[in-house]
């Protein structure tokens, strides 16, 4: 099956910084991969997301990149703000399979004012 | 947009005890619904899919015993925690995926979570 692994787990920035955030998978049919931002006790709300036809996307402060090759994708978030301390997960999904989304172990986004 | 709803947002039991969490589509069918567990600062890991009309498929691990899966409804799934024991204290997080949602690999929707807590 699907592995999709994501780092780094914690990332601490001062507001006003830029923020990555990787992921790599191991299925190379995988084909759309989602990013999602989990506030503390809240559910977890898609904030982009990327198919394979396309390297990248970008919406306002956020962008995603995808390496197919290199089987890997990156999330990138521009001039931090304090409301974006999250956790943030990437996920995978196999078009043509069952669609459930592999997801990677999330990585907890601190942004210090 | 499709949204999920999930009750109770919070429980508390004691060891021994079942717990049933709802999970609900408000504006759409869905034939398919999720279960995730979540432990704190840790992803979201599947436990099962729920299946309208027939049973849970559960992921390697999973007692299906344990945690029962009903989807009785193309708008609700229950998953009950039978026996409850500290363990099991979890966030447990439903999602599902909106049939009408093109094309098929779109977003999850998920519910709100349950803090589950067992005493």
């Amino acid at each position: 099956g699907e592995n999709v692994e994501q780092h780094p787990s914690t990332l601490s920035v001062q507001e006003g910084d830029s923020a990555v955030i990787k992921c790599t998978y191991s299925d190379s049919a995988s084909n759309y991969f989602p990013w999602y931002k989990q506030e503390l006790g809240k559910r977890p709300q898609l904030i982009i997301d990327i198919r394979s036809n396309v390297g990248e996307k970008k919406d306002q402060r956020i962008a995603v990149t995808l390496n197919k090759t290199a089987k890997h994708f990156s999330l990138h978030i521009t001039e931090t703000q304090p409301e974006d301390s999250a956790v943030y997960f990437c996920a995978a999904i196999l078009s043509g399979g069952s669609y459930i989304p592999t997801f990677g172990r999330g990585t907890s986004l601190i942004v210090h004012p | 947009g499709a949204v999920v709803s999930q009750h109770p947002s919070r429980v508390i039991c004691k060891s021994g005890t079942s717990v049933k969490i709802e999970c609900r589509s408000l504006d759409f069918q869905a034939t398919t619904m999720f279960w995730y567990r979540q432990f704190p600062k840790k992803s979201l890991m599947l436990m099962a899919t729920s299946n309208e009309g027939s049973k849970a498929t559960y992921e390697q691990g999973v007692e299906k015993d344990k945690f029962l899966i009903n989807h009785a409804s193309l708008t609700l799934s229950t998953l009950t925690v039978t026996s409850a024991h500290p363990e099991d204290s979890s966030f447990y997080i439903c999602s599902a995926r909106d049939p009408e949602d093109r094309p098929r690999d779109s977003p999850l929707h998920f519910g709100n979570g349950t803090r589950l807590t067992v005493t």
